[in-house]
This record gives structure tokens, sequence and C-alpha cells, in this order.
């Protein structure tokens, strides 16, 4: 059973425009939601990160906006930027799970520009 | 934010032939570490769990003995395929638990087996 849900699939941005990545998850006991970035052959780099007790954290062009009682957080890149092509995965974790993530299918990004 | 790196980026090898794939934090120490496998364009999918000085947990349908994790030390895991077979050709990443529920993966090693 999926327990965090990512979407869409692939998203097309033109550039200097917002893309917004969704994702839900059914766990009320994940409490940990990072976002990564990866390029092609390369792993997964820490992006950006939230946790319950804060509805959105911002770091630099990189928000996220977490809804609790909806059990849904995004992750919104403003004036996007042809070199933010990439795949991101959003994903969650809960403290006494030993820091295992359970991660999202993963969105496909292209900023055109 | 913490290195984790990977070697061999890049192998090719015969089919029933084993390979070894370090996994090393750099400027921090790992209790845990874990071993992802990844296909082309799919999400990560966990394989097995490690922790300093004891056996992995791994994931149901990952075979243990096939897929051989090591965590020796708090810096560095090893995972081997052992008598590799073409469907075990995939992108394999490593990353390495912080303190606080972070985890930073390696660069991946892309194992391909003839």
């Amino acid at each position: 059973q999926q327990q965090v849900k990512q979407s869409p699939q692939s998203l097309i941005v033109q550039k200097g425009g917002i893309s917004i990545i969704n994702c839900a998850y059914e766990n009320t006991a994940f409490d940990y939601f990072p976002w990564y970035q990866q390029f092609p052959g390369k792993g997964p780099a820490l992006l950006i990160a939230i946790r319950p007790d804060v509805s959105e954290k911002k770091e630099g062009r990189f928000t996220i906006s977490f809804n609790k009682s909806a059990k849904q957080f995004s992750l919104h890149i403003m004036d996007s930027q042809p070199g933010d092509s990439a795949t991101y995965f959003c994903a969650a974790s809960m403290d006494n799970a030993g820091n295992m993530l359970t991660f999202g299918g993963g969105t496909r990004l292209m900023v055109k520009p | 934010g913490a290195v984790v790196s990977q070697h061999p980026s890049r192998v090719i090898c015969k089919s029933g032939t084993s390979v070894k794939i370090e996994c090393r934090s750099l400027d921090f120490q790992a209790t845990t570490m874990f071993w992802y496998r990844q296909f082309p364009k799919q999400s990560l999918m966990l394989m097995a769990t490690s922790n300093e000085g004891s056996k992995a947990t791994y994931e149901q349908g990952v075979e243990k003995d096939k897929f051989l994790i090591n965590h020796a030390s708090l810096t560095l895991s090893t995972l081997t395929v052992t008598s590799a077979h073409p469907e075990d050709s995939s992108f394999y990443i490593c990353s390495g638990a912080g303190a606080f529920n972070e985890q930073f993966f390696g660069p991946g090693t892309r194992l391909t087996v003839l």
C-alpha cells in the first residue's frame, strides 16, 4: 500500500513560472516531510524539509506548504529555471521508525527556457 | 549538508560474478545506513536497513543471501551483489541517517550485468 501519493507524475513549466508538486500521506504518525531533488544518474539531494508544527517553510525559491488536517504537503518552486529540471520526490518518516523514509512516486519537472 | 560517497560509480560485470559497492559517510557518523534500488523513471525502493555492528534488516522480497550488507563502522557500509545476473542491473543508492531524521544520499552506483 502506497503511503505517500505524489502528483503530478510529470510537469512542464515555463521559465519564470511557479512549479507546484503535491503529496498526500495516510499515516498520521509521520512527523518529518522532506523533499529531494534528483538529476539523471545522480543520487537524491535533500532540498527542504518540514515538520508538522509549522504550516510553511521557505528556503530561497523553494517553499513547502503543509496542511496537517488534510494530510497533504506541497513543494512550490518560484521563478522556475531550466536548471531546476529534475525529478522531485517527496517523502515522509517518523521519529520512532529509525529514520526510514517512505517515498512518493516522483515528479519529473521540465522547465522550458 | 552531510556528504556520502559511493564507490564505484559505475560497474559492468559478467553474469555469475559478485560485485561489492561501498558507501561512506565522509563528515558524519551514520549509525543507520540504507540501501535502495532504483529502476529507470521509478522511485527509490528500499532494499535494507543496516545498523552499525548488527545484521541488516531486509525488506520483503529482497534476498538477503543475494544482497549481502555489512556495516562494520559508523562511516562504512558495503553491499555485495552475489552471483549477479542481468536482472540485477539497476541503480543502487545508499544513504546515511543524520541526527534529526535527515537522510543523506550517495551519488549512486550503476550496475550493469552482462
